[in-house]
């Protein structure tokens, strides 16, 4: 079992709401990651996590938090967004961050900020 | 920094054709590589991959074709099909480092 799932598929918030994404996964992949991935791009990596502890932040605004509460959950806290941060939120894991190993993605969460 | 590139950014084949996605790696030290492809809405799929020790991998009517003395990372598709149509990103990753994506190259499959 290959699967990565996340929810909700799709979310529509205003600039002033705060909303979580989720992604779980269950392959006992140690590492985590989100990624941003605007129309017509390619994904972006945004956080990495690996043996839940945060090990990668690249350069992404405080108005976006990650949290992983164990090994199989990581989550996306979303405050204060900007319209420009409308874009599709994928979700990958992989065996660890340590080797080179195959990432699995999520099918993603569609934000739509307004 | 040093990106994954590719050389067409739309492909189209008739149905029942073979397809080539080329892909273009500027960073020497990438050891690991992978081809995605992700359909409109979803996230991207893991089709194959490959290790730089190698020069070829099959699957199952994909095979991945890497030149590290050009740096050159291929996908061919046999007898492609409409459900092929997708754009498709190839990534590179240097040991332990994180994942480079290319800017993908979307594949239209004419019946």
């Amino acid at each position: 079992d290959t699967e990565v799932t996340q929810t909700p598929k799709h979310l529509v918030m205003g600039m002033t709401n705060k909303k979580s994404l989720k992604c779980e996964q269950h392959m006992g992949h140690r590492a985590m990651y989100w990624y941003k991935q605007k129309a017509k791009k390619p994904p972006e990596l945004m956080f990495v996590y690996s043996y839940e502890k945060l090990s990668i932040n690249e350069s992404v605004p405080s108005r976006f938090s990650p949290e992983c509460p164990n090994s199989s959950l990581l989550n996306l806290h979303l405050h204060a967004l900007q319209p420009e941060d409308s874009a599709l939120y994928l979700c990958a894991s992989s065996q660890d961050h340590f080797g080179v190993d195959t990432q699995y993605f999520g099918p993603g969460t569609r934000l739509t900020v307004l | 920094g040093e990106s994954v590139g590719l050389h067409l950014p739309t492909l189209s084949v008739q149905e029942g054709d073979n397809s080539i996605i080329n892909c273009a790696y500027s960073n020497s030290a990438s050891d690991y590589f992978i081809w995605y492809k992700q359909e409109s809405g979803k996230g991207p799929q893991f089709i194959i991959d490959i290790r730089s020790n190698m020069d070829k991998r099959q699957g199952q009517r994909v095979t991945v074709l890497l030149n590290k003395t050009v740096k050159h990372l291929s996908l061919q598709i046999a007898a492609t099909q409409p459900g092929d149509s997708a754009v498709y990103f190839c990534a590179e990753n240097n040991y332990g480092q994180n994942f480079v994506f290319g800017p993908g190259t979307r594949l239209s499959v004419l019946p």
